[in-house]
Formats: structure tokens, sequence, C-alpha cells
């Protein structure tokens, strides 16, 4: 079975500033993938960035970076210089690989961002 | 904007009534995936559809079930509906296994 923690509920960041979003994942699949989705207040799950297992390179999508750590078993993600639209819920999910097809994707509880003027 | 879209976009139910949810997928997709936010938490996984058939459970009760159409288009039907069933429900499309990418989801309130 997945599973994916994120232990920050909530986070307060000054605009421009970085900032880390913390996510441990635990699986026994030796392949799988790593994402982050933003969630405005609209609902929408909108897709950030993406880290397969077996990626040699930490991905990064702009001013979003995956910062993983196979042996640690984390992927965080890091924003850069922030920005007021950044403020959202953000959630860490995985997907283990199956010979069926696509896979379900487990979810961690999120994190809520407020970026501060 | 992904290119899935859900409707309705809101919906108020009596507790024991019937749903249906819809999702229309983003063009070429043949995986549509479906899972319920709970106020509050991360999405769960109740289901999966590849090329018409279910592909994958997750632990929700039988009386959740869905369709998945030629066009690829899905459905999500709730039978007996409980105070606990309302959530977003949210549904996402693929192609095969590659990244998954989600509608706007449906609030559904069970009252």
């Amino acid at each position: 079975a997945q599973k994916i923690t994120q232990t920050q509920p909530g986070m307060f960041v000054q605009e421009k500033e970085a900032v880390t979003l913390d996510c441990t994942y635990d699986t026994s699949d030796p392949s799988y993938g790593l994402f982050w989705y933003k969630q405005p207040s609209s609902g929408e799950m909108i897709f950030l960035i993406y880290q397969g297992s077996y990626d040699q390179q930490n991905a990064t999508e702009g001013r979003y970076s995956l910062n993983f750590q196979k042996a640690r078993k984390s992927a965080n993600l890091v924003i850069s210089a922030s920005q007021l639209g950044d403020s959202a819920m953000y959630f860490c999910a995985m997907r283990a690989r199956s010979n069926f097809g696509n896979e379900k994707l487990t979810f961690g509880t999120g994190t809520r961002l407020t970026i501060i003027p | 904007e992904t290119g899935v879209t859900q409707s309705p976009t809101h919906l108020i139910k009596t507790r024991g009534q019937q749903v249906t949810l819809r999702c229309s997928s983003q063009s070429g997709h043949n995986t549509v995936s479906w899972y319920q936010q709970a106020l509050g938490q991360g999405p769960q996984f109740i289901f999966q559809y590849y090329r018409e058939e279910e592909n994958g459970r997750g632990n929700f009760p039988p009386r959740f079930s869905g369709l998945q159409f030629p066009n690829y288009s899905s459905e999500l039907n709730v039978n007996a509906l409980e105070l606990d069933d309302s959530a977003l429900y949210l549904c996402a499309s693929s192609l095969e296994a590659h990244e998954q990418y989600f509608g706007p989801g449906t609030r559904l309130t069970v009252t």
C-alpha cells in the first residue's frame, strides 16, 4: 500500500520569498511517480510537477522544483519567488506504475499556503 | 484549462436519493478516474475506467458505480445517498499510464 504524509497543515510566506512544502511517502513498489498539484478555492486540481522514481535529476518546471531524496523517501516542493496567486492548497500524490495501464493516485492531506503581501 | 469538463457544478440531494455525475475527458484520453474529496481532506480514489472497463477500485461500497462510454466520457452513480457522501467529486482523464488531468469537480451536498 502507498502512503503520502504532508505534515504542514498551513504555511504563511511573505511575497517574493521561496517556500518549501514537505512531502514524505511510503511504498514497496520499486517503480513509482510523485506529483504535486495545486488546488485553488475553485476546486480544480492543477498539475504542477512530476518526478519518476528512476529519474536521476530533480524535476523543475518554471518556479517549481522538486527536491527528491529517494533514500529519505521525501519529495518536497520548492516554489521560488512566491506570488500572491500561489495562495492555495497544495497536494503531494503518488502513483505506482501498473501493468494494466494507469494507476490510481494516492494523495496526502495537503498544505494550505498563504502568501502575504 | 485541462479540457476535462464535469457536470453539474453543484448539486443538492436528499439522503436516500440517487445521483449521477458526468465527466467528459480530454480529447485523445482513454482513461478516466474518479475521486472523492471530503472537506479538508485529500482526494480518495473511487475507481478507474480504461476503454470502457473498470480498471481498479478503491475502498468504496457497491452503491458507488460507474460507466465509461465509447467516446471515453464517464458517469459516476451513487445510490442511497448518505450525509457522508457530501464532498467534491473530481474526475481525471489520462492516456493510459500518463499524467492525470483533473476537471473542475462537482460539489455534492446531501441533506
